[in-house]
């Protein structure tokens, strides 16, 4: 099975800055690759699908890339309500795994 | 509106079974696929089971396969999961999930979920 590895599992920034968070599959997985939001408390949230389509509704300072086995969801300039754990899925094929998750805080 | 209502989650000792339900409303539901996802206490996300639109085909987590049971009925737009043998590991919460139009396999609505808590 595909091994999904996130990279770093906690990161501290303060508002305004750009954040990375990177998503690692074991072998390529061409461009299936979504990336979720979840906030404390809540329910995950579809950011991101196909690498890099942002869904709607979701603010354009996330943005992904990437492709194969090396992928990146970006902030572009954190806000207070972006404290959540991102957590990126394959699914290009089952199982459909997930990555251990981000969880991102504000400095 | 997409509208996804889990429902079954109980405090269940080491062995026993439960079913859990998946209430869905607003969107054509033999259309889509569906999945169960859990998520143990302070964990991460854990994908458990998908089912195919016309119920056919289902596909489970290595760590489920053979205890877990996925079924729908698509006249009541539900979806179930039948739970066997229960462990301490299997405690969480159960996310029932859509399946998107673009991919059957990309899930893009959750419900609230349903908590199991296996425990003697």
């Amino acid at each position: 099975d595909i091994l999904m590895t996130q990279s770093p599992s906690s990161l501290s920034a303060s508002v305004g800055d750009r954040v990375t968070i990177t998503c690692r599959a074991s072998q390529g997985i061409s461009n299936s690759l979504a990336w979720f939001q979840q906030k404390p408390g809540k329910v995950p949230n579809l950011l991101i699908s196909g690498a890099s389509t942002l869904q709607s509704g979701v603010p354009s300072r996330f943005s992904g890339s990437g492709s194969g086995t090396e992928f990146t969801l970006t902030i572009s300039s954190l806000q207070p309500e972006d404290v959540a754990i991102y957590y990126c899925q394959k699914y290009n094929s089952v199982p459909l795994t997930f990555g251990g998750g981000t969880k991102v805080e504000i400095k | 509106e997409v509208h996804l209502v889990e429902s079954g989650g109980a405090v269940v000792q080491p062995g026993g079974s439960l079913r859990l339900s998946c209430a869905a409303s607003g969107f054509t539901f033999d259309d889509y696929s569906m999945h169960w996802v859990r998520q143990a206490p302070g964990k991460g996300l854990e994908w458990v089971s998908l089912m195919i639109g016309d119920g056919s085909t289902a596909y489970y987590a290595d760590s489920v396969k053979g205890r877990f049971i996925s079924s729908r009925d698509n006249i009541d737009n539900s979806l179930f999961l039948r739970i066997n043998s229960l462990r301490p590991e299997d405690t969480g919460l159960y996310y029932c999930a859509k399946g998107s139009s673009t991919s059957t396999w990309l899930i893009d609505h959750w419900g609230q979920g349903t908590l199991v808590t296996v425990s003697s």
